[in-house]
């Protein structure tokens, strides 16, 4: 199984400042069709995760511009920038490009 | 507005079987994808299975494909996982999660059920 590693796994930053978290892959995501299906979520406390980002880069609908998704083959990586209150939570990244689909283990962001 | 409700959890004793639902709402459920996803008590995400969007194949975790069956039921615009011969490690909440904007994105994610395996 492709194991995802996330890095940090708590990131503590100020409002109003940038967070990044990486996500590494045991094995290239890039699929055989040529996309690569490295997917981001966040958990805000108490809630089910919601999609932020897909196949790497594409922003989900709503989710503002701060959020961006990058990179290619094993590593990957989402910047927030200018850190809200509502971006505290957990970060999972999500690949679909082996199966089985494995997850990350996740990053909590929280205010310093 | 996309809405995925789960229902059907609660305690179950090891060994027992037990069914979950997921009504959908909000858009066509028979034109897409569903995935059922958990998240242990320790915040672990794992991925379950998948039903294609007219209910003729479906994808498991390996290690659960034995004890696991995805269905749905389009007329119903519900999803279903059966559980079987449970275990304490199945202790765990359960997502149903739609497929919009492709068969490999889980976009939309109900709000989970929550099972306990306990005797």
């Amino acid at each position: 199984d492709v194991v995802l590693t996330q890095t940090p796994v708590s990131l503590l930053i100020s409002l109003g400042g940038q967070a990044s978290i990486s996500c590494r892959s045991s094995q290239s995501l890039v699929h055989s069709n040529g996309n690569t299906y490295l997917h981001w979520y966040l958990q805000k406390p108490g809630q089910s995760p919601q999609l932020l980002i897909y196949q790497v880069s594409n922003r989900f609908s709503g989710i503002p511009d701060r959020f961006s998704g990058s990179g290619s083959g094993t590593d990957f990586t989402l910047k927030i920038s200018r850190v809200e209150p509502e971006d505290l939570g957990v970060y999972y990244c999500l690949q679909r490009t082996h199966n089985p689909w494995t997850f990350g283990g996740g990053t909590k962001l929280e205010l310093k | 507005e996309v809405q995925l409700v789960e229902s059907g959890g609660g305690l179950v004793q090891p060994g027992a079987s037990l069914k979950l639902s997921c009504v959908a709402s909000g858009f066509t459920f028979s034109d897409y994808w569903m995935s059922w996803v958990r998240q242990t008590p320790g915040k672990t995400m794992e991925w379950i299975g998948d039903i294609k969007y007219d209910g003729s194949y479906t994808n498991y975790a390996p290690s659960l494909k034995n004890r696991f069956t995805i269905s749905r039921d389009n007329a119903k615009s519900t999803l279903y996982l059966q559980m079987s011969n449970v275990r304490s490690e199945d202790t765990a909440t359960y997502y149903c999660t739609s497929n919009r904007i492709a068969a490999r994105v889980m976009d939309a994610w109900g709000q989970g059920a929550s099972v306990t395996v306990s005797s």
